[in-house]
Order: structure tokens, then sequence, then C-alpha cells
């Protein structure tokens, strides 16, 4: 079992729907929780950290974490085609990021 | 100037080649990183250092070796290398303080193709 495991997708979208990212890790003793976003031919770069159980939002997006259940989720509301773009969950492990699979939103106009 | 370079950019090669892919920082940042990623992989750890004196293995170093020339410079090595070595490997870097915060700053990116 990978150490951090999302559904790949694609996840396709209409433009202005909500869309859901889900992510699960398996160290139970994990503290930090980031999502990165990935547009195609780009480096990685971050968009929501999330330490604490519950929701943390910024702006369009909203980082949720549930650490009983080992699951951290990324909203994005009103999706734009600009949100087009893969999403990486990451957990903090040792001072590193341990990256999940990442998962391929596509937001259709 | 980007903040994090990596050299080569693209670079085809032969199998049991040897290949250095070279990666120099001027943030300042003691901790940096290579990852490698595969299509419907994400990014996985090849090695990490948190400072000059300090390398350690990542989730997948079997085949690779690294270097850490200077606070700002470090190299990841292919001794002999295969077709599936073939990914974009990318280089990163964080302060101690943005180690605890998690963010990465990532170079573009080094595409290395095994023939």
């Amino acid at each position: 079992q990978k150490e951090v495991e999302q559904n790949s997708g694609p996840l396709s979208v209409p433009e202005g729907a909500i869309a859901s990212l889900n992510c699960t890790y398996s160290d139970r003793v994990s503290q930090s929780f980031f999502w990165y976003r990935q547009y195609s031919g780009k480096s990685p770069e971050l968009i929501m950290s999330i330490y604490s159980n519950g929701d943390k939002e910024d702006g369009r997006f909203t980082a949720q974490l549930n650490k009983a259940s080992q699951y951290v989720s990324l909203l994005i509301r009103d999706s734009q085609p600009s949100d087009s773009a893969t999403y990486l969950c990451a957990v903090k492990n040792g001072g590193k990021l341990i990256f999940g699979q990442g998962t391929e939103l596509s937001v259709k106009p | 100037d980007a903040d994090v370079t990596q050299t080569p950019r693209n670079r085809i090669t032969k199998t049991g080649k040897r290949i250095m892919l070279e990666c120099s920082q001027t943030k300042g940042h003691d901790r940096m990183y290579w990852y490698r990623q595969d299509p419907g992989l994400g990014l996985q750890l090849i090695y990490y250092s948190f400072d000059v004196k300090d390398i350690n293995k990542g989730e997948i170093s079997d085949g690779y070796s690294v270097s850490r020339q200077a606070q700002a410079k470090f190299s990841l090595s292919l001794e002999s290398a295969i077709p599936n070595q073939t990914a974009l490997y990318f280089c990163a870097t964080s302060d101690k303080g943005q180690g605890y915060t998690g963010e990465l700053f990532f170079g573009e990116g080094s595409r290395l193709t095994v023939l």
C-alpha cells in the first residue's frame, strides 16, 4: 500500500461546479498535509496546507482534514477551466514530503 | 532567472551510460530534494539532504546516487542508466522553517529518456 493514495482520475466537472479531490494516508502520526497543483508541463506549486482537523478555506479552495479517518480532501468551488491541472496530495513525514499519485482535473466550459 | 535551476532540461541517452543531473539554487535554503515523476505515479522521492553533510535515501533510491557539493548544489547521478529510469526529474528546495510547513520550491524539471 502506498503511503499516500489518491484517485488518479481523470475527474471531469462542468464549469461552475464543485470539484472534490480526495486523499488517504497510512501513517497515523502524520501531522501536516498539503495540496499542490501542477499544470501540464510545469512544476508543482503549493496551493493549500492544513494541520488541524476540520476545514480550512482560501478563496475558492477548501481543504478538509479528518485525522481519525486518515483522510484529506480539497474542494474547489465555482470551478474554472483554468483549474484544469493535476492536484497532488502530500503528507509530511520526518521533514520530507511524500506525494500521492495525483488526480487529473478537467473543467469543461 | 529561476531560483532553482536544473541542467540539463532534456537529455536522451543510451542504456548503460552514466548520467548526471544538476541542481543549483539561489534561495539560500538548507534542504534539497530529488523527485522522479512518472505518469500516474505522482512524485516519488529519490534522495534528500537537510544540509551539506546530510544525505538520505528516499522511496526509490536504487540505481541512483547523489552529491551535495555545497549548500546551493545537489546533483543526481545514474551510474548505469536503464530504460525504466526514463522519467521527469524534479529538484526542490525548502528552508528549515518551510521544511516544517511543507512548502517546496521546484525547479523546472529535467526530462530524461534512456533508450
